[in-house]
């Protein structure tokens, strides 16, 4: 049980497009779920938190225009890269949790982003 | 200082060897801790959460030091499939949200 999946695993775009990644909890219902960037060798860097049927809390430095986030049911959270730049080419990882605060949040298997 | 500091090693160890990581967090309210492993372009996968009363999984024993905000992970008889990143993983206090290590890489040598 617990498995979160991740569409598409891996994208290459033009620079100027823009780039949509599905997350989708599929045995469970995710009240909350969020969204990490990490770049090579480095850490995962927490982007947003997202709560069904609210608007995302974004972290410090990250625009909210250009990650746009919809989580319009328990099952699934959308990241949009608006307008994305090679700068913006990293690993995204998703990651659920079903309820109250500690709970385990389960991965999903993430998306390589790689902007020419 | 960052939140949750690492050696980021790697430590190349023999298999059968018994490996030890530690890891520092800043936040003194944190609630929680766990130890997370990273293959290679891959998701992390939870490896175990740590207690204060310290817990162990089989091979891995995990350590937690509040009043030195300190948590440890030992790996007894190593085996060439621990070859990966560990990261230390500590949840803020009145965050659902986790804070990161950026990982000790493990290569385990035949």
């Amino acid at each position: 049980g617990a498995v979160v999946s991740q569409h598409p695993s891996w994208v290459i775009c033009k620079s100027g497009t823009s780039v949509k990644i599905e997350c989708r909890s599929l045995d469970f219902q995710a009240t909350t779920m969020f969204w990490y960037r990490q770049f090579p060798k480095q850490s995962l860097m927490l982007m947003a938190t997202s709560n069904e049927g609210s608007k995302a809390t974004y972290e410090q430095g990250v625009e909210k225009d250009k990650f746009l986030i919809n989580h319009a049911s328990l099952t699934l959270s959308t990241l949009t890269v608006t307008s994305a730049h090679p700068e913006d080419s990293s690993f995204y990882i998703c990651s659920a949790s079903q309820g109250a605060a500690k709970d385990t949040q389960y991965f999903g298997p993430g998306t390589r982003l790689t902007v020419l | 200082r960052k939140e949750v500091e690492q050696d980021p090693g790697p430590f190349n160890v023999p298999e059968g060897a018994t490996v030890a990581f530690n890891c520092t967090y800043s936040n003194s309210a944190s609630q929680s801790f766990f130890w997370y492993r990273q293959d290679c372009r891959k998701e992390p996968k939870l490896l175990m959460s740590v207690y204060s009363s310290g817990n162990e999984d089989g091979r891995f024993t995990a350590q937690l030091n509040r009043a030195s905000q300190y948590i440890s992970l030992l790996i007894r008889d190593s085996k060439l499939s621990d070859s990966a990143t560990y990261l230390c993983v500590v949840g803020p206090a009145g965050r659902r949200a986790l804070t990161f290590g950026s990982g000790t890489r493990l290569q385990v040598q035949p």
